[in-house]
C-alpha cells in the first residue's frame, strides 16, 4: 500500500528557529496536506496543496507540494513555544468516489524558550 | 456551531470483547471518516460514511464495521478485539467527498484500551 515517509521524526530547537520538515512518498498523491496534532485532540488542517509545485504560506508557515508530486516539506519560521506539538504530512487519494488520507508518521516539535 | 465530538473519551476492553465508538459530526456535514491512530504513529484510515452508506475502505479486516445515521452520526463498531486494537479512534466529519477536504474536522478522539 501507499506509504509516507515522513523527516525528521523528532527535534527540538531554540525559540525563534526556522524548522523544516519533509514528506516522501513511493505513490504519488493529487493533494498533500499538513497536520499539527496536540496531546489529547485530532489533527488540525494547517495547509492544502493542490498542485505540483504549489508554494502556500498560512502565517508563519509555507509548504511546498513537489514537482514530481511524491513529496512535500513544511516550514515554519520563528518558531514560538505554542508551536509544540506533533505534525503529519498526509496525501489525499480518490478514487471511486471516495477519498482517504495516507498520513506520516509525525514529526514531533519541542521548542526550547 | 457545533464542532465534532466522540463518546466515550477513554474506553477499557479485554481480548476478545466488542466496542462501539460513537462520533458526532459538525452539523450540517454528511461525510464521516473514521481513524486508527497507534501510540508514536500516523493515523490510518479504516472507513468513510456519505450518506448513511459505506464509501470507501482502507486495509482493515471485517471485524471493524460502521453505521450512520440519518442525523450522520456515526458509530464504529469493532468485534472480537484484539491487544493491536488499542489505539486512539478519530472522527473526522465533513460536507460532501473529495471536494470537502478543506472542511474536514477532526473529533479529539476516543483512547481504547485492549488488556
Amino acid at each position: 500500500g501507499q506509504q509516507l515517509n515522513q523527516s525528521p521524526q523528532s527535534m527540538f530547537i531554540q525559540e525563534g528557529e526556522d524548522v523544516s520538515m519533509n514528506c516522501t512518498s513511493s505513490s504519488i498523491f493529487n493533494t498533500w496536506l499538513w497536520y499539527k496534532q496536540d496531546p489529547g485532540e485530532g489533527p488540525v488542517l494547517l495547509i492544502a496543496l493542490y498542485k505540483a509545485g504549489e508554494l502556500t504560506s498560512n502565517g508563519r508557515l509555507t509548504a511546498q507540494f513537489g514537482i514530481t508530486r511524491k513529496d512535500s516539506f513544511l516550514n515554519i519560521s520563528a518558531s514560538i513555544p505554542s508551536d509544540v506539538g506533533i505534525y503529519f504530512c498526509a496525501g489525499l487519494y480518490s478514487g471511486a468516489g471516495s477519498y482517504q488520507l495516507t498520513f506520516g508518521k509525525g514529526t514531533k516539535l519541542s521548542v526550547i524558550p | 456551531e457545533t464542532g465534532v465530538t466522540q463518546s466515550p473519551t477513554h474506553l477499557i476492553k479485554t481480548r476478545g470483547q466488542q466496542v462501539t465508538l460513537r462520533c458526532s459530526s459538525q452539523s450540517g456535514h454528511n461525510t464521516v471518516s473514521w481513524y486508527q491512530q497507534a501510540l508514536g504513529q500516523g493515523p490510518q484510515f479504516i472507513f468513510q460514511y456519505y450518506r448513511e452508506e459505506e464509501n470507501g475502505r482502507g486495509n482493515f479486516p471485517p471485524r471493524f464495521s460502521g453505521l450512520q445515521f440519518p442525523n450522520y452520526s456515526s458509530e464504529l463498531n469493532v468485534n472480537a478485539l484484539e491487544l493491536d486494537d488499542s489505539a486512539l479512534y478519530l472522527c473526522a466529519s465533513s460536507l460532501g467527498l473529495a471536494g470537502g477536504i478543506n472542511e474536514q474536522f477532526f473529533g479529539p478522539g476516543t483512547r481504547l484500551t485492549v488488556l
